[in-house]
């Protein structure tokens, strides 16, 4: 069955960088799109970013540009996002999703992995 | 992008029907029928429940429908159950950029 479990959250202080993991198991990693999307406490959904299945398309969402690095190792059936100068605001729980592209929906996530950013 | 206007919280008894609005523009839930929705249970990661305006995901209860008219998107629980208490969110494709658009989220109570 489909699996993501993401890794590498916790926490950093302001300014600080991350590095987010995400291993995808249960499906051909290299054939699917994917994203991260993250929920600040008690917030809602927002997505972050997406890479196609070769990683030569991705897109962020202006909150991150800049700042935020997605990449994939389809030989390691691995999802990455480095997060540089964090802020306060970046402080969320980052999931890692399934990007079914031909229709614009995410049909697998992982359970989440909580990025806290405070001095 | 603004996220889409969602109401902060609706409730029903079990068996009632409820039903989440989602609106948004022209540019997004208005302009393609990319629209999803997502059950998420606290502490836990969503779940899909609906795509492509009105699509079920094999597994998912036919109690769970969706709809379009113009920029306004709805889920429609019918013959609500405990287990349906959750927080739901809406979804649309907006275009190349900026890509995904979320809603702001809806509390559902089973009272």
């Amino acid at each position: 069955q489909v699996q993501l479990v993401e890794s590498g959250g916790g926490l950093v202080k302001p300014g600080g960088s991350l590095r987010l993991s995400c291993a995808a198991s249960g499906f051909t990693f290299s054939d699917y799109y994917m994203s991260w999307i993250r929920q600040a406490p008690g917030k809602g959904l927002e997505w972050v970013s997406y890479i196609s299945s070769s990683g030569s398309t991705i897109y962020y969402a202006d909150s991150v540009k800049g700042r935020f690095t997605i990449s994939r190792d389809n030989a390691k059936n691995s999802l990455y996002l480095q997060m540089n100068s964090l802020r306060a605001e970046d402080t969320a729980v980052y999931y890692c999703a399934r990007d079914i592209r031909v229709a614009y929906y995410f049909d697998y996530w992982g359970q989440g992995t909580l990025v806290t950013v405070s001095s | 992008q603004s996220a889409l206007t969602q109401p902060r919280s609706v409730s029903g008894s079990p068996g009632q029907s409820v039903t989440i609005s989602c609106t948004g523009t022209s540019s997004d839930v208005g302009g393609y029928n990319y629209v999803s929705w997502y059950q998420q249970h606290p502490g836990k990661a969503p779940k899909l429940m609906i795509y492509d305006v009105s699509k079920r995901p094999s597994g998912v209860p036919d109690r769970f429908s969706g709809s379009k008219s113009g920029n306004t998107a709805s889920l429609t629980i019918s013959g609500l159950q405990a287990e349906d208490e959750a927080d739901y969110y809406c979804c649309s494709y907006a275009g190349s950029y900026p890509n995904y658009v979320f809603g702001t989220g809806t509390k559902v109570t089973v009272l």
